[in-house]
């Protein structure tokens, strides 16, 4: 992977289902792994920074893993709320540099 | 953390005009960046910000199209220059306060 993607696209949930998405990226030369939560019209927020293999971080009902041999990392959601209808952005930081890769984000749409 | 304003927050402009993009950052930080994300695209970095000299530009962006002045240590601005339909995108500012990227609300821009 050159690149970092994320999938899905977007996706459509109801009140109270849990979801996740995923962030692929770069093994090689790996530095820290960023989510960023982005609503409409406001900054993103940062949600997570993770470095090491096996990192494991939550905030409330979200949560996200690393796995940096593989290149890849799930954020998940508990209990879907209206209110967590948001783009989320992963971001790759290579070792070595301040420059962010994102990937296009997930949009996330939580039904009530 | 650090918050970071910029304005306009939206505008719809004429192909062959310019804007000039305002961000203003609380605090003194050392590194200010400028994105753009297009329609479906990731967030692009278009350059860094530096105090005192000439941005450092990433491939694909030069300074003709996208100049970029840092007077001091909280303030930048971006502009774009002769836009055409290809530039209608939401430009961000960003700063690197302790390892960790913090982002403006963006400006959205309509080309017509």
């Amino acid at each position: 992977i050159l690149n970092v993607e994320q999938s899905p696209q977007s996706l459509h949930v109801q009140e109270g289902d849990s979801t996740n998405f995923t962030c692929s990226f770069p093994s090689s030369n790996f530095y820290a792994l960023h989510w960023y939560r982005w609503e409409t019209a406001k900054s993103p927020e940062a949600l997570f920074v993770m470095t090491l293999n096996g990192d494991e971080k939550k905030k409330g009902r979200i949560s996200a893993t690393l796995n940096t041999k593989e290149g890849y990392s799930y954020l998940y959601i508990k209990g879907s709320q209206p209110e967590d209808s948001a783009t989320y952005l992963c971001a790759s930081v290579p070792s070595g540099t301040y420059k962010y890769i994102f990937g296009t984000g997930t949009r996330l749409k939580v039904l009530a | 953390s650090a918050v970071i304003s910029q304005k306009p927050s939206r505008d719809i402009c004429q192909r062959g005009t310019s804007l000039t993009i305002q961000c203003q950052v609380d605090s003194q930080v050392t590194m200010m960046f400028w994105y753009r994300q297009q329609p479906g695209q990731s967030l692009t970095l278009i350059a860094t910000a530096n105090q005192g000299s000439e941005a450092t530009y990433e491939s694909g962006f030069v300074i003709d199209k996208f100049p970029i002045s840092r007077p001091n240590l909280t303030f930048s601005t971006l502009t774009v220059s002769n836009m055409s339909p290809e530039d209608s995108s939401i430009y961000l500012c960003s700063v690197l306060n302790y390892n960790e990227q913090f982002f403006g609300p963006g400006t959205r821009l309509t080309v017509l």
